[in-house]
């Protein structure tokens, strides 16, 4: 079975430092990958994916992942943190196994960054 | 701008109530989907579509039914609402290509008491 892990349930950060939110998956064949952000009573906004080529994916507000084939990791990552990040992150994967996309959750980390 | 709507921000019913959720997606895509979101547990999928009329079940389907009448709606139903039903309802849809995002609704949270 697909499956991903977010092994944190809360990362604290100060603003300015660097901020990683750590994923890592279980699947068959090659992965399809993707970050969620979700802020407070909102639904989940799209933030990058990785498919296939260049290890380090960049997406929306200044987000990155770094994909790591060895480690069966997708680390989400951004190298100055705001307050304005703070929100809750899901990592998932495509589920290739049957006849749609559906996607597969982790269950979430929650981003607190302290001014 | 893509957009999925979910019909109630919040909603509240009683225990035994048949409740409606309805989701509309204005980007003709194939795929739509409900999920659960519970703390701790993160988003668990209830029912997917993928064509008109056309459904299966999720991971934890018990006590709920869909109905897709028309591409751009996705209704989900709690046949008799229960307080273990109690949570954050997310509505999303996505192209039936395998690569793409999926996009979500701005959620339903629904308390029974």
């Amino acid at each position: 079975a697909q499956s991903v892990a977010q092994p944190e349930d809360q990362v604290n950060v100060a603003e300015g430092n660097p901020l990683t939110v750590k994923c890592t998956y279980s699947v068959s064949g090659n992965p399809y990958l993707f970050w969620y952000v979700q802020y407070p009573n909102r639904g989940l906004q799209f933030l990058l994916k990785y498919i296939t080529g260049d290890n380090l994916v960049k997406g929306s507000y200044g987000f990155e992942a770094e994909f790591n084939k060895s480690q069966t990791s997708f680390h989400l990552k951004k190298p100055s943190a705001l307050v304005s990040d703070s929100a809750l992150y899901f990592c998932a994967v495509r589920d290739r196994s049957g006849a749609t996309n559906k996607l597969i959750f982790g269950t979430g980390t929650l981003l607190a960054v302290q001014p | 701008d893509v957009k999925v709507t979910q019909s109630s921000r919040y909603l509240v019913k009683r225990t035994g109530e048949k409740v409606f959720l309805e989701c509309v997606q204005d980007m003709d895509h194939e795929n739509m989907f409900w999920y659960r979101q519970d703390p701790g547990l993160g988003l668990r999928l209830i029912y997917f579509s993928y064509d008109v009329k056309m459904k299966e079940k999720g991971d934890i389907p018990e006590g709920y039914s869909v109905s897709r009448e028309k591409k751009e709606r996705f209704s989900l139903i709690l046949e008799s609402a229960s307080t273990n039903q109690t949570s954050m309802y997310l509505c999303a849809s996505s192209l039936r290509e395998r690569l793409t995002e999926a996009f979500f609704g701005q959620g339903t949270r629904l308390t029974v008491v």
